[in-house]
């Protein structure tokens, strides 16, 4: 089956800078990769989500980046700010199969 | 539109006590799913139904039962409550199966004495 790592486990940066959260895969088929934000005591959400048919998707300050080849795929949020301040979560799946989570990324962003 | 909603928020079991979650949804979605989620930990799958009428195994089945009541319910049964179950469970709902946009429950935090 699948298995997803997920890279660092905890992240803190300074207001302003950029945060980058990486995560690998091991199903060379999986072709949908989430990424879900979960604050303190909340359900997951979805801020962005990529199919294999695309390298990069953006949306405002967030962007994920897909590296097939390599099965690797990256959150990058650029001028973080103190509401970024979550759990992050990313996940792989091919059609017909689970989404499996990777272990979670606890982000600190200090004003 | 509440989107998922789960009942309890909150239970306390005591050991080989028995319970029911309940999860409904609004969505009109086609698939809904149930996760664990230990401490430090990511989400789990338990079990799904991609369809009405229709459920599978996920990652983690052991000691769960589900059952689809119709396209906006799916409940999970803990028949024999352990210790190794104190967790909390989310459902989710997602329009396809699996591969598509999953919307999560609030969530229950359930602890087994």
């Amino acid at each position: 089956g699948e298995n997803v790592e997920q890279h660092p486990s905890t992240l803190s940066v300074q207001e302003g800078d950029s945060a980058v959260i990486k995560c690998t895969y091991s199903d060379s088929a999986s072709n949908y990769f989430p990424w879900y934000k979960q604050e303190l005591g909340k359900r997951p959400q979805l801020i962005i989500d990529i199919r294999s048919n695309v390298g990069e998707k953006k949306d405002q300050r967030i962007a994920v980046t897909l590296n097939k080849t390599a099965k690797h795929f990256s959150l990058h949020i650029t001028e973080t700010q103190p509401e970024d301040s979550a759990v992050y979560f990313c996940a792989a799946s091919n059609a017909g199969n689970m989404l499996t989570f990777g272990g979670g990324t606890r982000l600190m962003v200090k004003p | 539109n509440a989107g998922v909603t789960q009942t309890p928020k909150f239970q306390v079991l005591k050991t080989g006590q028995s319970m029911t979650l309940q999860c409904a949804q609004d969505m009109n979605h086609n698939s809904m799913y149930w996760y664990r989620q230990d401490p430090g930990m990511g989400l789990r799958l338990i079990y799904y139904s991609a369809s009405e009428g229709t459920t599978d195994k996920g990652e983690v089945p052991n000691g769960y039962n589900v059952s689809r009541l119709n396209k906006r319910e799916f409940s999970l049964r803990l028949e024999s409550a352990a210790p190794s179950q104190t967790s909390v469970y989310f459902c989710a709902s997602s329009e396809e199966p699996l591969a598509d946009t999953q919307y999560f429950g609030p969530g229950t935090r359930l602890t087994v004495l």
